[in-house]
């Protein structure tokens, strides 16, 4: 079974705070990493797929760092916003056989006014 | 709109009965997935397919089955229905194997 790692599990932070999560995974077999943004009630969105060790990716506030040797991203988000408050997921593809997604739990951030 | 259609949205079934969830991309897409999301254990993977005759296992398989006859619809069944398959479950396709996947707007389950 692969472990797809996603750590704090939740986060409330203040509106104005900058924060990260980290996703962890199997530092084997890597074929690409994904970053989703899951609003409650809503379905999750891409945020970035990263494919190559020291990939980063940024996207207006948010930002994602990418080390495939020792199976580890960070979502970074700066000067959060009550609109980020959602459910962030990272997911990992396996290079074998067909590339199933297989994601972590997910990082639940409230953002407060 | 192009994108993933799910149907139902919402279903309630007994004990034992079946049924068919619907899925259908019109973004010509090869890889598509389905999900079942419940309370603490995020996105788990049930079934996926890489084209039009292939589909595999994905976590979760028991008490699903699933075939892909054409690109565009990927359906999942429950064969026996049991309380354990209540859930979310979410659809979704991707143009390539690592590409971005774009996700239905679920279906919720509820089995009595």
């Amino acid at each position: 079974i692969l472990n797809v790692e996603q750590s704090p599990q939740s986060l409330h932070v203040q509106e104005g705070d900058s924060t990260n999560f980290t996703c962890s995974f199997p530092s084997s077999n890597f074929y690409a990493l994904h970053w989703y943004r899951w609003e409650t009630a809503k379905s999750p969105e891409a945020l970035f797929v990263m494919t190559l060790n020291g990939d980063e990716k940024k996207k207006g506030r948010i930002s994602a760092t990418l080390n495939t040797k020792e199976g580890y991203s960070y979502l970074y988000i700066k000067g959060s916003q009550p609109e980020d408050s959602a459910t962030y997921l990272c997911a990992f593809v396996l290079n074998t056989g067909f590339q199933k997604l297989v994601f972590g739990t997910g990082t639940r951030l409230l953002v407060s006014p | 709109n192009a994108g993933v259609t799910q149907t139902p949205k919402f279903q309630v079934l007994k004990t034992g009965q079946s049924m068919t969830l619907q899925c259908a991309q019109d973004m010509n897409h090869e890889y598509m997935s389905w999900y079942r999301q419940d309370p603490g254990m995020g996105l788990r993977l049930i079934h996926y397919s890489v084209g039009a005759g292939i589909t595999d296992q994905g976590e979760v398989p028991n008490g699903y089955n699933v075939s892909r006859s054409t690109t565009e619809d990927f359906p999942l069944r429950l064969l026996s229905a049991a309380p354990s398959q209540t859930s979310v479950y979410f659809c979704a396709s991707s143009y390539s194997a690592g590409g971005s996947y774009t996700f239905g707007s679920g279906t919720r389950l509820t089995v009595v």
